[in-house]
């Protein structure tokens, strides 16, 4: 079955300091991939979302994700973090993009000044 | 705007009672979704209704049961609720079509349910 791995819980960053998340996925074909942002007491907003075609994917918020298949990698960046993008940050997966999608266990972002 | 209603934001049960949890979307989509969501874990998928009265089970469908009646409504019921139940519950809607068509899941603001 298709899988998402997100290997940091807890990431604390600068406001204005560059921002990476991980993600590795596993499966075997192509998958179809997302980030998923949960503000604090929100539901889950899209960021983006990458399906074929170009590898880098630029999302809203200023955000970006490479997909690269070599390492079975979708990370997620932004160059320099603002104190609103403090969240929990979501990778999720699903192949040939079928609505039941898998998520990752997430990634909690702190900012500090 | 989509709106994805969760009714009930922060819920106390005793243990054995029966929950309600409502959703409400106003996009006249076809997929309806219920997630539960807990710290470590991630989104796990409970339940998933792609049409009225039909449903499929997700990866956790055991302890709870749903209903979609009408096309915009999707409850999710705990029949005997228990502590381990206790989570936050995150309903979804979608239209029908592979998210790579341009479809896009729609989440509330989730339900917060403490089974004591």
């Amino acid at each position: 079955a298709q899988s998402v791995t997100q290997p940091d819980i807890h990431i604390t960053v600068s406001e204005g300091a560059s921002l990476e998340l991980r993600c590795n996925y596993s499966y075997g074909a192509t998958p179809y991939l997302f980030w998923y942002v949960q503000s604090p007491g929100q539901g889950l907003q899209l960021l983006l979302k990458y399906f074929s075609g170009d590898t880098l994917v630029q999302g809203i918020k200023g955000f970006e994700a490479e997909f690269k298949r070599s390492q079975s990698s979708f990370n997620l960046r932004k160059p320099s973090v603002h104190w609103s993008d403090a969240a929990e940050y979501f990778c999720a997966t699903t192949p040939g993009g079928y609505q039941k999608v898998t998520f990752g266990i997430g990634t909690k972002l702190q900012v500090i000044p | 705007d989509v709106k994805v209603t969760q009714s009930s934001r922060y819920l106390v049960k005793r243990t054995g009672e029966k929950v309600f949890l409502e959703c409400v979307q106003d996009m006249d989509h076809e997929n309806m979704f219920w997630y539960r969501q807990d710290p470590g874990l991630g989104l796990r998928l409970i339940y998933f209704s792609y049409d009225v009265k039909m449903k499929e089970k997700g990866d956790i469908p055991e302890g709870y049961s749903v209903s979609r009646e009408k096309k915009e409504r999707f409850s999710l019921i705990l029949e005997s609720a228990s502590t381990n139940q206790t989570s936050m519950y995150l309903c979804a809607s979608s239209a029908q079509g592979e998210l790579s068509s341009g479809n896009t899941i729609y989440f509330g603001e989730g339900s917060w349910l403490t089974v004591v």
